[in-house]
């Protein structure tokens, strides 16, 4: 089946661990992104990438790192610098074409929390 | 101010009623707007998309979209328990960004 992949489901970090969120999907899409979900908040864009080795800053990219060094893979390094980096991860992709106007479409999710 | 904004509700509506979510944006060059249902835990999932002006259905669902108002609205009918969760609007800005811009979602509780 195709689809979005997150692993792994629950994430415990330690102080000063920087711990990576695996994100694959077989959909053939060229943009993935990635987002962050507070408890009763939306989603907040972390980075995201629309081509093979580039990637560009969202709105909170500070204390995020990814890669794009393959089309079905994106993951994301929460660094030591994010000091509060519970939350609930959200990776999303979508086909790119011309017009703006293709749905993104979710992976299960992420939940991270600091031990 | 926020640049998509949704009340936060809860919206309660009983069963079989009509519920009626709103969504408002600031970027008046946003071309596509979308309705996301996400239940307690879960990842959001596609619900509805529109691109111009007027109304959308889809089975009990119909999304309305007015540009000059900038206003996006999404109407459930005959209500279900299993309808209730937080429904997100987002927005492609246009700006060339290229990712959404969500909005904080309302929750939907439908009574039985």
């Amino acid at each position: 089946d195709g689809g979005i992949t997150q692993s792994p489901k629950y994430l415990f970090r330690k102080e000063g661990q920087n711990v990576t969120l695996s994100c694959e999907q077989n959909l053939n899409h060229d943009a993935m992104y990635w987002y962050r979900q507070d408890p009763g908040q939306g989603l907040r864009l972390i980075y995201y990438s629309q081509i093979v080795n580039d990637f560009q800053k969202g709105d909170i990219a500070e204390g995020y790192s990814v890669s794009r060094e393959k089309k079905e893979s994106f993951p994301l390094t929460v660094t030591s610098a994010q000091k509060n980096p519970t939350a609930f991860y959200l990776c999303a992709s979508k086909a790119m074409t011309s017009a703006s106007n293709q749905p993104q479409h979710f992976g299960d999710g992420t939940r991270l929390s600091i031990l | 101010q926020k640049e998509v904004e949704q009340n936060s509700g809860p919206l309660s509506v009983p069963e079989g009623a009509i519920a009626s979510l709103n969504c408002t944006y600031s970027d008046r060059v946003s071309q596509s707007f979308f309705w996301y249902r996400q239940y307690s835990g879960k990842s959001p999932e596609l619900i509805m998309s529109i691109y111009s002006n007027g109304d959308k259905e889809d089975g009990r669902f119909t999304a309305q979209l007015n540009k000059a108002s900038q206003y996006v609205s999404l109407l459930i009918r005959d209500s279900q328990p299993s309808d209730s969760a937080t429904y997100l609007c987002a927005v492609n800005s246009g700006t060339g960004r290229r990712a959404l811009t969500f909005g904080s979602g309302t929750r939907l509780q439908v009574q039985p």
